[in-house]
């Protein structure tokens, strides 16, 4: 089963341009929502992670946007750049059990034309 | 700096064979994981551990097994490779608290199996 859903697959975006990549999860238990960022023969490194107690977090030009009640967290890149050309992975996890287990979405490849 | 090295990036092995992943980690994590990547269906856990010798099997642990006699090493064993075990092979690694932290990933494995 598929408990974390993410889209698009797929992105294009021109330089300059926002970016966006939403996901959905499932369980309402989840506490830690990770999104992790992976260039061509690179392994995923983090980029940006938001917990449910804020509904919004910022560094630099990415940010997490987070409702909990709809159960969905999204991606949005400012002012995309051809450097930020990499495939997307949003996660989810539970703090203190699940030993720092990930579930993650389907991952989105986006690429930014210059 | 932490790194998380895995013994080969590529791998090509015959239908049965017995194939070793190995990963090694220098932060001293008490977690360290087996991730399997395929295009459209992101990153999913095979194993994971917690401490030396414990392990737990993840989402898609049919076809695999795990050693973890060191803290620093965790390796991934395909008992009888099938060309559907094809894919790239993903090692992690995390402290451990109540509050999940980074997940530090490798260059990854990619195998194929012949």
């Amino acid at each position: 089963q598929q408990q974390v859903k993410q889209s698009p697959q797929s992105l294009i975006v021109q330089k300059g341009g926002i970016s966006i990549i939403n996901c959905a999860y499932e369980n309402t238990a989840f506490d830690y929502f990770p999104w992790y960022q992976q260039f061509p023969g690179k392994g995923p490194a983090l980029l940006i992670a938001i917990r449910p107690d804020v509904s919004e977090k910022k560094e630099g030009r990415f940010t997490i946007s987070f409702n909990k009640s709809a159960k969905q967290f999204s991606l949005h890149i400012m002012d995309s750049q051809p450097g930020d050309s990499a495939t997307y992975f949003c996660a989810a996890s539970l703090d203190g059990t699940s030993y720092g287990k990930l579930t993650f979405g389907q991952g989105t490849i986006l690429t930014v034309h210059p | 700096d932490v790194k998380v090295t895995q013994s080969s990036r590529y791998l090509v092995k015959r239908t049965g064979e017995k194939v070793f992943l190995e990963c090694v980690q220098d932060m001293d994590h008490e977690n360290m994981f087996w991730y399997r990547q395929d295009p459209g269906l992101g990153l999913r856990l095979i194993y994971f551990s917690y401490d030396v010798k414990m392990k737990e099997k993840g989402d898609i642990p049919e076809g695999y097994s795990v050693s973890r006699e060191k803290k620093e090493r965790f390796s991934l064993i395909l008992e009888s490779a099938s060309t559907n075990q094809t894919s790239m092979y993903l090692c992690a690694s995390s402290f451990s608290g109540l509050r999940n932290t980074e997940a530090f990933f490798g260059q990854g494995t990619r195998l194929t199996v012949v």
